[in-house]
């Protein structure tokens, strides 16, 4: 039962240019989304978040879309630098117990063309 | 501001021996995630840990694998009697509150 889904597993950009990311889900409890980036071998970097009560978050050359409606989250990355090659996830969470379990899509591979 | 640490960072074990992971969190977090990722997977939860306590550990195989997160020193993720099918990389991250932060991984191999 995977209730978060990137359904493109690899994207290519060109430098420069807007990469989008998206990201679907089917649990409506989810309050809180995540994107982490991922170099191999290291462990998932904390990009940028948004809660379910807002609709877009943005922090330089990210930004996070939100619409509940459709469960569908996208990221964007304006303009896009090869150093944004790497893979992405995004996540999902709700409270419980205090704890806020991520769920993690399988992950899309970008890659920045030069 | 060391951020969450994690050891070893590479460990290779034979079938049926013990895989011990320990993760150090980030200073002032006191919630404590173990994940795991397969080839090609995305991470999955295992276990949520705050000090001395286990709170939600539904992501966990029920035999022979265990966590814990005492009082002093780091958290560690206990393997027993391991399988080729444990090969992976098991990630750790702490929290304040929304955001979690991980550590770098640590990669087990069974042989």
């Amino acid at each position: 039962d995977q209730q978060v889904k990137q359904n493109s597993p690899s994207l290519s950009v060109q430098e420069g240019r807007i990469s989008i990311l998206n990201c679907d889900y089917t649990n409506s409890m989810f309050d809180y989304f995540l994107w982490y980036k991922k170099y191999p071998a290291e462990g998932p970097t904390f990009l940028i978040s948004i809660s379910s009560i807002k609709d877009k978050n943005e922090d330089g050359r990210f930004t996070v879309f939100l619409n509940k409606s459709a469960k569908h989250l996208s990221l964007h990355i304006v303009p896009s630098q090869p150093g944004d090659s790497a893979v992405y996830f995004c996540a999902a969470s709700r409270e419980i117990q205090g704890a806020q379990k991520l769920v993690f899509g399988q992950g899309t591979r970008l890659t920045i063309n030069p | 501001n060391a951020g969450v640490m994690q050891n070893p960072r590479h460990l290779v074990r034979r079938r049926g021996q013990e895989a011990r992971l320990r993760c150090s969190p980030m200073k002032g977090h006191s919630h404590v995630y173990w994940y795991r990722q397969l080839p090609e997977e995305g991470l999955k939860f295992m276990v949520y840990l705050q000090k001395e306590n286990i709170i939600d550990e539904s992501g966990m195989p029920k035999e022979r694998f265990s966590a814990e997160f005492p009082k002093e020193g780091p958290s560690i993720l206990r393997i027993q009697q391991v399988v080729r099918g444990d090969s992976a990389a098991y990630f750790c991250a702490s929290s304040l509150v929304h955001e979690q932060f991980f550590g770098p991984g640590t990669r087990l191999t069974v042989l």
